[in-house]
């Protein structure tokens, strides 16, 4: 079985700076990683996603999240976030055999501070 | 590309009513669609798996008679809440797969209000 742990419900964070939201994972075989970004009212958008390869993975709004088996760790890292990235982050999980089976955690919102 | 639309946005209705609402995948086929609940400021829940032309498979504690899900085409599922209760209120979203590695595509979800 997986299970995904995000720390932090709540990160507020003032506008340019940087900014980490940690995910760690639990799973007794390898897995996929994604990071999802839900704006207030609406479904969920992907970010990124890591399937095999680099364990540098860079998403869309210029986000980005490294893959650390030995820490069973997938932190989103932004360098610098604006006013528009406030919204709720969630870490997701799925077996290999393919992303039918998503396991979110529950969730970080992240608050920009003007 | 990998849009999904989810119908209605927004449903309020009287205790007792059924509500229908439906997902559609308007530029890809969607082999596996996905409901699932989201209470506020909690995670998604996953309600129920559909694959085109099967029967959904329901997760542990979800309703199959409560819950009806209906997956007739490779771009078009639906979730009818019958006879909803207020206890049914909540955000339901949707999602749609291509199958095998292909990540899920989320519809941007519908608020039940059950007065």
């Amino acid at each position: 079985a997986q299970s995904v742990t995000q720390l932090d419900s709540q990160v507020p964070v003032f506008e340019e700076a940087p900014v980490e939201l940690r995910c760690n994972y639990s799973s007794s075989v390898s897995v996929y990683l994604f990071w999802y970004v839900q704006y207030p009212n609406q479904g969920l958008q992907l970010l990124l996603k890591y399937l095999s390869g680099s364990t540098l993975v860079k998403g869309i709004n210029g986000f980005e999240a490294e893959f650390n088996k030995s820490q069973t760790s997938f932190h989103l890292r932004k360098p610098s976030v604006h006013i528009s990235d406030t919204a709720e982050y969630f870490c997701a999980v799925s077996p290999p055999t393919g992303a039918n089976n998503l396991f979110f955690g529950t969730g970080t919102r992240l608050t920009v501070i003007p | 590309g990998a849009v999904v639309s989810q119908h209605p946005s927004r449903v309020i209705c009287k205790s007792g009513t059924s509500v229908k609402i439906e997902c559609r995948s308007l530029d890809f086929q969607a082999t596996t669609m996905f409901w699932y609940r989201q209470f506020p400021k909690q995670s998604l829940m996953l309600m129920a798996t559909s694959n085109e032309g099967s029967k959904a498979t329901y997760e542990q504690g979800v309703e199959k008679d409560k819950f009806l899900i209906n997956h007739a085409s490779l771009t078009l599922s639906t979730l009818t809440v019958a006879s909803a209760h207020p206890e049914d209120s909540s955000f339901y979203i949707c999602s749609a797969s291509g199958g095998g590695n292909q990540p899920q595509h989320f519809g941007d979800g519908t608020r039940l209000s059950i007065l």
